[in-house]
């Protein structure tokens, strides 16, 4: 089985800082991770991908994800938020061994950015 | 390219009636894929195909049924409509590692 939870329903910060938005997975083998965004009333819109390599993944927007096997966590990061990155959050995983490209997402988390 | 494109975008039901939410791609992709969106729950996959010919039951897929006779298009079949089919149902493609996602359809059972 696979399964992904993202902790917080929402994230709050103020323009300028720094932004991170938590995922952690659960898969029986090994993770395909990834970050979807969707903006009010559109379809999702994909933002980064961990498949293997190098655990720090770099994104569209400026996002960045960090994959860490011993903490099965992939959380989303963005050194400055901006009030445009407000936007609801979704974590999804797939276990490579799998080859129906099932992915499981997680149920969002919403970020808003104050200006 | 038009990417990933749903009709309708908005519809009403009444209990009982039945529908299709129209799906249709235009990047030649063979992985196809229906999900619905609840608050607070994510996405839950009702039905895929990986390719024309070809379908698959996902985690939600009582109450439904899809068809695949073309790459492009990948309908999706509500019979029977109920007010526990009230959502907001994605259609996807897949390329590679990366879902492309149309823009929603908000279907409200009454």
């Amino acid at each position: 089985a696979q399964s992904v939870a993202q902790p917080e329903d929402q994230v709050n910060v103020a323009e300028g800082n720094p932004l991170t938005v938590k995922c952690t997975y659960s898969v029986s083998g090994n993770p395909y991770l990834f970050w979807y965004v969707q903006y009010p009333n559109r379809g999702l819109q994909f933002l980064l991908k961990y498949i293997t390599g190098d655990n720090l993944v770099k994104g569209s927007y400026g996002f960045e994800a960090e994959f860490n096997k011993s903490q099965t966590s992939f959380h989303l990061k963005k050194p400055s938020a901006l009030v445009s990155d407000s936007a609801l959050y979704f974590c999804a995983v797939r276990d490579r061994a799998r080859d129906d490209y099932k992915l499981s997402f997680g149920a969002g988390t919403t970020v808003t950015v104050r200006a | 390219n038009a990417g990933v494109t749903q009709t309708p975008k908005f519809r009403i039901l009444k209990i009982g009636q039945s529908m299709t939410l129209q799906c249709t791609q235009d990047m030649n992709h063979n992985y196809m894929y229906w999900y619905r969106q609840d608050p607070g729950m994510g996405l839950k996959l009702i039905y895929y195909s990986v390719g024309a010919g070809i379908t698959d039951k996902g985690e939600v897929p009582n109450g439904y049924n899809v068809s695949r006779s073309t790459t492009e298009d990948f309908p999706l079949r509500l019979e029977l409509a109920a007010p526990s089919q009230t959502s907001v149902y994605f259609c996807a493609s897949r390329l590679g590692g990366e879902l492309f996602f149309g823009e929603g359809s908000r279907l409200t059972v009454l």
